[in-house]
């Protein structure tokens, strides 16, 4: 059983759509974020969400959004999507010291 | 102040050798320093941590040395093997709810049989 479960694992899209990445835990983790791997691997955070409610918005263009339907679920909806905006898309949640993450999104945009 | 200043960039041990990784942070509110491994196509996943009140960790061939009064602290890989091949991370965070860890840039690892 997956703790950290992205879907889909890969998406190549055309500049100037919009697409969804989901992430879903069952670690039963309070809080849970969104981090973006560059091509330098280097690691940011973008959001995170603690019960639901936002609590990091890091500068993210906002054609980014996040949407926490339930502590277990997060989901990256990104509108008009730009060729800078190829990366990896890291879920993760965490609990008291804990972070545990996703096996993440590959998105090429083309 | 928010940043994790990770050295080297990229590091080749020979197997059975000791790979040495350095961190270094300038936020004294830190409270929680973790180490991730990442290996290509999958996600980070937790090696081994420390809180800034131990000097040091060990879990099996991994040791966390933590310097408070320079804030610095390092990850040593003991007897180095070439499954050890992977990026490394370490990270920091200020304790509160949802705060996120703060990574630095990442040591590709390479050991060489």
């Amino acid at each position: 059983d997956t703790a950290v479960s992205q879907t889909p694992k890969y998406l190549v899209t055309q500049m100037g759509n919009d697409k969804s990445i989901k992430c879903e835990q069952n670690l039963g983790h309070d809080t849970m974020y969104w981090y973006k791997q560059d091509s330098k691997k280097f690691l940011k955070i973008m959001f995170s969400y603690n019960n639901k409610e936002l609590i990091i918005n890091e500068t993210v263009p906002n054609r980014f959004s996040p949407k926490s339907p339930d502590k277990a679920h997060l989901n990256l909806h990104i509108n008009s999507l730009e060729l800078g905006d190829s990366a990896v898309y890291f879920c993760a949640s965490s609990q008291v010291g804990g972070y545990t993450f996703g096996s993440g999104t590959r998105l090429t945009v083309v | 102040q928010q940043q994790v200043k990770q050295s080297p960039q990229s590091l080749i041990v020979q197997k059975g050798g000791i790979s040495i990784i350095n961190c270094a942070y300038e936020n004294t509110a830190f409270d929680y320093f973790p180490w991730y491994q990442q290996f290509p196509g999958k996600g980070p996943a937790l090696l081994i941590a420390i809180r800034p009140d131990v000097s040091e960790k060990k879990e099996g061939r991994f040791t966390i040395s933590f310097n408070k009064s320079a804030k610095q602290f390092s990850l040593h890989i003991m007897d180095s093997q070439p499954g050890d091949s992977a990026t490394y991370f370490c990270a920091a965070r200020v304790y509160q709810a949802g705060t996120a860890l703060i990574f630095g840039k990442g040591t590709t690892l390479s050991v060489s049989s």
